[in-house]
This record gives structure tokens, C-alpha cells and sequence, in this order.
């Protein structure tokens, strides 16, 4: 069965502070993982990391896959308050392209 | 640009009673799937459909059915609603390809079972 584990569940910081948060996964037949933001409505994409992309940026925000260890992280840079959100990853597998989430690291961005 | 239409947005059940979330996506997207999310568990698939005319399981199934009526549609029906149903329900389709394989989220119902 495949599993996605999210790493912290919660977490605090200050602004300016700069985080890490963690996704680990063991999937059958790994195709991409997936990075989503959600703030009290539907996941928004932020990146999609793949065998051909394993590193990508935009911002604040960037994410590096390790194929070897079979993780990925999630490195925010000067927080401010609107990075509070959930964060969640997904992982998609070869046998199709439903989306298998972790259960989500909380982020809250304090003044 | 609709997108992914949910409705309801909010619904109120009592135990026992039945109800069909209905989807549709104007994307001519092949696959479509229903989510729910409770907290602190992340979004756990129920069904998904890859093609009009399929449909499979989900990791949670139990308690819930669905129809992939055309390629715009796939609603989600519970038949006798339970407490542990509560939760709120995300809507998705995909195209399968691209960045992101074309996700988009429907804005989700709130279902509360009481």
C-alpha cells in the first residue's frame, strides 16, 4: 500500500524565520510528487517534482526530490504571515494519476 | 472559466438520510475523482474515474457510490449518511498531462452529519 508521511504535523515560526518541512513516501512504480498550499478552500499547486525535474523554485519557495531516500523537502525563506496554510504532498504512481496525499504540515506565521 | 463545479457548497443531514454531491468540469478533462479531508488527515480519495465509462476505488469507499454520467459529470451519492461522514468533499479532475497533470479542485462541500 502506498504511503505518504508528512513531517512536522505543526509547526510555528516568526516572520523571517526560514522553515523546512518534510515528505517521505514509499509508492509502487513512483511517477511525481507533488506539492500543494491550501488555505481554507482547495489545495493550490505549487510544484511538481519528477525523475527529469528533481529541483524546482519559485520565490520564497523552493523543493528538492531525493530519489535515493525517497523524500522531498519543502524549504520556505523569509516567512511572513501569509505562508500560514497547510502544506501537503502528494505522491502519483505510474498505474494512473490519482493523487495519494499526506496528511499535511500546519504553518503559522507569527508577527 | 468554470472550472470544477461542486454543489452544494454546505448540507446539513441527518443519520440515515441520502444524498448525491454532484460534479461537473468543463475542461474536456478524461479523469475525474472525489476526495474527502478531515483534520489533519490530508485529502483521502474515495473513487476516481479515469475514463468516462470507469470507475474504481478509492482508499475510503465504504459508505459511498458514484456515477461518471458523461465526461463532464461524476457525482457522489451516500446512500444512508453516517456521522463519520462529515468531513468536507473536494471534487478534482485532470487531463494527465503537463505541469501538474492539469489538477484543478472544485471548491468543496461541507457535510456535516448530524
Amino acid at each position: 500500500e502506498d504511503k505518504v508521511v508528512q513531517s512536522p504535523l505543526s509547526l510555528v515560526v516568526h516572520e523571517g524565520d526560514t522553515v523546512t518541512l518534510n515528505c517521505s513516501y514509499e509508492v509502487t512504480n513512483f511517477r511525481s510528487l507533488l506539492w500543494y498550499k491550501q488555505e481554507k478552500k482547495a489545495p493550490t499547486f505549487l510544484f511538481m517534482l519528477t525523475s527529469s525535474g528533481i529541483e524546482k523554485k519559485s520565490g520564497r519557495l523552493s523543493s528538492i526530490l531525493d530519489k535515493k531516500e525517497l523524500s522531498s523537502i519543502l524549504n520556505i525563506t523569509a516567512t511572513q504571515t501569509g505562508d500560514s496554510a497547510i502544506y501537503l504532498c502528494a505522491v502519483v504512481s505510474n498505474s494512473g494519476y490519482a493523487l495519494n496525499f499526506g496528511k499535511g504540515t500546519s504553518l503559522l506565521v507569527t508577527p | 472559466n468554470a472550472g470544477v463545479t461542486q454543489t452544494p457548497k454546505f448540507q446539513v443531514l441527518k443519520t440515515g438520510q441520502s444524498m448525491t454531491l454532484q460534479c461537473a468540469q468543463d475542461m474536456n478533462h478524461n479523469s475525474m475523482y472525489w476526495y474527502r479531508q478531515d483534520p489533519g488527515m490530508g485529502l483521502r480519495l474515495i473513487y476516481y474515474s479515469a475514463s468516462e465509462g470507469t470507475t474504481d476505488k478509492g482508499e475510503v469507499p465504504n459508505g459511498y457510490n458514484v456515477s461518471r454520467l458523461n465526461k463532464r459529470e461524476f457525482s457522489l451519492r451516500l446512500e444512508s449518511a453516517a456521522p463519520s461522514q462529515t468531513s468536507v468533499y473536494f471534487c478534482a479532475s485532470s487531463t494527465g498531462h503537463g505541469a501538474n497533470y492539469g489538477y484543478t479542485f472544485g471548491s468543496g462541500t461541507r457535510l456535516t452529519v448530524v
